[in-house]
Parts: structure tokens; sequence; C-alpha cells
């Protein structure tokens, strides 16, 4: 059974700072793993998707990492700001219609 | 584009009250619908997804029910609500695999 896990849970820096979001997962036969981003009391917005055959995606200061054999997915974001203040959950699917996902790390970027 | 429509946006209901959440989608035809309950300081847990019109399929067993009367009409359901019915439901679209697309969410508290 697939399992998601997100470290840490809550995560607070200053401003300007680089920050690394960690996804872990137990069964690495994915099809794909995706970022998303939840502001309270919001749905959630898609950020990167990366297919199970690709390393890495970027988007402007996002930059997700894959490493499927080690079952590990790394969210980097560069130069933080306040407007990044979210909490970020990581998703994994097996290429059926499901996903599993993990229980988020909620960022907060100090001004 | 596409976007997904979800009310009522807040519900306060008594237990032992009925149910019925909404969900449409614009702008795609024949899409993977999902269900999600996301409880306090939980991840997303998957209730019902649906391939199709008049296609269920249910996750977890729980006194709530789904159906899929339109292409792009997604529907929650409870006969008798619970406490434990209390949380915040996500509505979600998506290919195979690919991203999936969320809905601003309904929050539910049960009193």
């Amino acid at each position: 059974k697939q399992e998601v896990t997100q470290i840490p849970a809550a995560l607070s820096v200053p401003e300007g700072e680089n920050l690394v979001l960690n996804c872990s997962f137990t069964d690495s036969a994915i099809y794909n793993l995706q970022w998303f981003r939840q502001d309270p009391g919001k749905g959630l917005t898609s950020l990167l998707l990366i297919q199970s055959s690709q390393r890495e995606q970027t988007s402007g200061r996002l930059n997700a990492s894959l490493d499927k054999s080690s079952g590990r997915s790394t969210l980097y974001i560069a130069a933080s700001q306040p407007g990044d203040s979210a909490t970020y959950l990581c998703a994994v699917t097996s290429g059926t219609y499901k996903y599993i996902f993990g229980t988020g790390t909620r960022l907060k970027v100090l001004a | 584009s596409q976007t997904i429509h979800q009310w009522p946006a807040t519900l306060v209901q008594p237990v032992g009250s009925p149910l019925s959440l909404e969900c449409t989608v614009e702008g795609t035809s024949n899409p993977n619908l999902y269900w999600y309950r996301q409880a306090a300081g939980r991840g997303l847990q998957l209730l019902f997804y649906s391939v199709g019109i008049g296609q269920i399929s249910s996750e977890v067993p729980q006194n709530l029910s789904a159906s899929r009367p339109q292409d792009r009409q997604f529907i929650l359901s409870s006969k008798k609500l619970l406490l434990s019915d209390s949380g915040f439901y996500l509505c979600a679209w998506g290919g195979n695999g690919e991203t999936q697309y969320f809905g601003p969410g309904t929050r539910l508290l049960v009193l």
C-alpha cells in the first residue's frame, strides 16, 4: 500500500532564503508525482508535475526533483517571499485513477 | 480553460440531517471526477472517483455516497450526517495519471 510522507510538517524561514521541502513514498512504481500549493481555506493549485521518466521540473523559482528508486522528491523554492506562505502537498499516482497525497508541509515566510 | 465549481462554500448542519454537495466542471468533457475530504491536520482522503456517467468507485466505507447524473456534474450525499463527517470537501477533475484540478472546496461543520 502506497504511503506518502512529508517532512517537516511545518517550516518557518526569513524572506529571501532558499528552502527545500521533502516528500517520500513507499512504492517506487509510480506514474508521476505532483506538487500542489494550498492556501488556507482554499482548494489545491498544481505547481509541478514530474513524470516517472523525468528527474526534475522547473517553473520560475520552483524546482522539483524526483528520485524514483529511493522513493523521494524535493521541492526547491529559491529566494522565498512572504507570498510563498502556504501548505505544500505532494501526491503520487501509479497511473490508475487514484492519487495518494502526503499530509503537507506548512510554510511560513517571514518578512 | 477548465473551471470547477463547488457549492455551497460553507455549510453547518445538525447531526442526522441529510447532505448534498454539488460539483460542476466547465471546459472539458468526460473528465475523471473525484471527491476528497481533508480533516484538520490530515492529508486528503480520497472518498469517491468517477470515470463516467453513473460510474462511481468508493474508496472507503462510510455513510456518504456519490452520484454522477451528468458528464460534468458530481454530487456527494448523505442521508444522515455524523459528527465525524465534518471537514473540508474538495472536488477535483483530471485525466488518467495527469494533473488534477481542484475546486474551491466546501467546509462542512456537523454539530
